[in-house]
């Protein structure tokens, strides 16, 4: 679980238009993948969570979509708008063996949406 | 509800000194986490603990060292501050194991001059 890759490192959307963010991982074992919305200044929040025995689930405009035999999800945010500029970390764990409990993550996505 | 509370928000230190982060929860949550966060490096596991009197390594545990006597509090160590050690460190707590969220603090940025 130590290898999740995060694109892009940056996104700029116009208000209104859609952003979508990928990660890819490379453990099999691993099984819950989280995301998480980091304002300036402050921690990282959860803003929505999949599991692998879902493929999609969506919490009004946020979406998370998952594709375990290719290895990797992706955050789909619809109508954007200016309160969504925040940095994006994806996160994966697994919930057996040596790495219970922990979670893994990406770089982070600086999101930017303009008015 | 104050959930994860980090002290202090800011530090200095100069290369050499030590100093405890310190860490406390008020969800009564079994598990908690140290991160740092680098600029473009993302969250690094530092040390986590599985309840009190059990800790053990995270991803970057060199130069840290922690301890949990109690399930609120969780607080980490630095004995000799290295340059390396500037960062932005974050505590988080959760329920149980991985599947649930991990609640965190708003930080502690340190920087070892």
């Amino acid at each position: 679980g130590e290898n999740v890759e995060q694109h892009p490192s940056t996104l700029s959307v116009q208000e209104g238009d859609s952003a979508v963010i990928k990660c890819t991982y490379s453990d099999s074992a691993s099984n819950y993948f989280p995301w998480y919305k980091q304002e300036l200044g402050k921690g990282p929040q959860l803003i929505i969570d999949i599991r692998s025995n879902v493929g999609e689930k969506k919490d009004q405009r946020i979406a998370v979509t998952l594709n375990k035999t290719a290895k990797h999800f992706s955050l789909h945010i619809t109508e954007t708008q200016p309160e969504d500029s925040a940095v994006y970390f994806c996160a994966e764990g697994a919930d057996r063996g040596s790495t219970l409990g922990r979670l893994y993550f990406g770089r982070g996505t600086q999101l930017t949406v303009w008015p | 509800n104050a959930g994860v509370t980090q002290t202090p928000k800011f530090r200095i230190l100069k290369i050499g000194q030590s100093m405890t982060l310190q860490c406390t929860q008020d969800m009564n949550h079994n598990y908690m986490y140290w991160y740092r966060q680098d600029p473009g490096m993302g969250l690094k596991l530092i040390y986590y603990s599985v309840g009190a009197g059990i800790t053990d390594k995270g991803e970057v545990p060199n130069g840290y060292n922690v301890s949990r006597s109690t399930t609120e509090d969780f607080p980490l160590r630095l004995e000799l501050a290295a340059p390396s050690q500037t960062s932005v460190y974050f505590c988080a707590s959760s329920h149980q194991t991985g599947f649930q969220p991990q609640h965190f603090g708003d930080g502690t940025r340190l920087s070892i001059l």
